[in-house]
């Protein structure tokens, strides 16, 4: 069974400053997704940013970047320039890719303080 | 831009009462999804839906809950007789297809069993 481990329950950044996010997986599947989702004190979830196993350039939406290892397994999160907006709790998820339920699995989540 | 919407945003019932959430998923999407989050842990996987039945279900998804698309636009969560233990938030998603696509999510729906 595939499983998803965020090793970091807890996070701290400086207003501007550059902060990462480890998640790392087990699966034995070669056709998968990964996913960041935030979860601010509001409790919705918003999709951060995504990630094609296939593919090999790592994905980035403004200042949030991945950095994919498939060979290690993992996928951390780079949050750039932090802002107070970015504190919230993370989670990573994998979907697997011939699914044909679209189940997400979630990490245990990490949560990011920012301090100005 | 569009999003799934659930109501309501909290609910407190009696143990042992059934309880019913609601959700709008996003209009062209075809799979649908509950996920349960109890408070300070991760979010678990209940059930997806797609073409009018269940297509996978979790441990968690026992007799107790159903799922339900009563009409083109709803699609709905009944927990029958609800237990201390189902206090949560629960999440309604959507995603326009099973494979290969992200889930919406709703805002939630915070469960207090009392």
């Amino acid at each position: 069974a595939q499983t998803v481990t965020q090793s970091q329950p807890e996070m701290s950044v400086q207003e501007a400053e550059t902060v990462t996010l480890s998640c790392t997986y087990d699966t034995s599947e070669s056709d998968y997704y990964l996913f960041w989702y935030k979860q601010p004190p509001s409790r919705q979830m918003i999709l951060v940013i995504r990630q094609e196993a296939y593919k090999q350039q790592n994905a980035t939406e403004n200042r949030f970047s991945v950095n994919f290892q498939k060979a290690a397994k993992s996928f951390s999160l780079k949050i750039s320039d932090s802002q107070l907006g970015d504190a919230a709790m993370y989670f990573c998820a994998y979907l697997h890719g011939s699914s044909n339920t679209g189940k997400l699995i979630f990490g245990q989540g990490t949560t990011l303080q920012v301090k100005p | 831009e569009p999003e799934v919407t659930q109501t309501p945003s909290h609910q407190v019932t009696q143990m042992g009462q059934e309880v019913i959430l609601r959700c709008v998923p996003i209009s062209n999407h075809l799979y649908f999804y509950w996920y349960r989050q109890i408070l300070g842990q991760k979010v678990e996987f209940l059930v997806s839906f797609y073409n009018n039945e269940i297509s996978e279900k979790s441990e968690i998804f026992d007799d107790q809950f159903s799922v339900e698309r009563p009409d083109g636009s709803n699609f709905t969560l009944k927990i029958r007789s609800t237990k201390l233990e189902d206090s949560a938030m629960y999440f309604c998603a959507s995603s326009v297809w099973g494979k290969r696509t992200e889930a919406f999510f709703g805002q939630g729906t915070r469960l207090t069993v009392v």
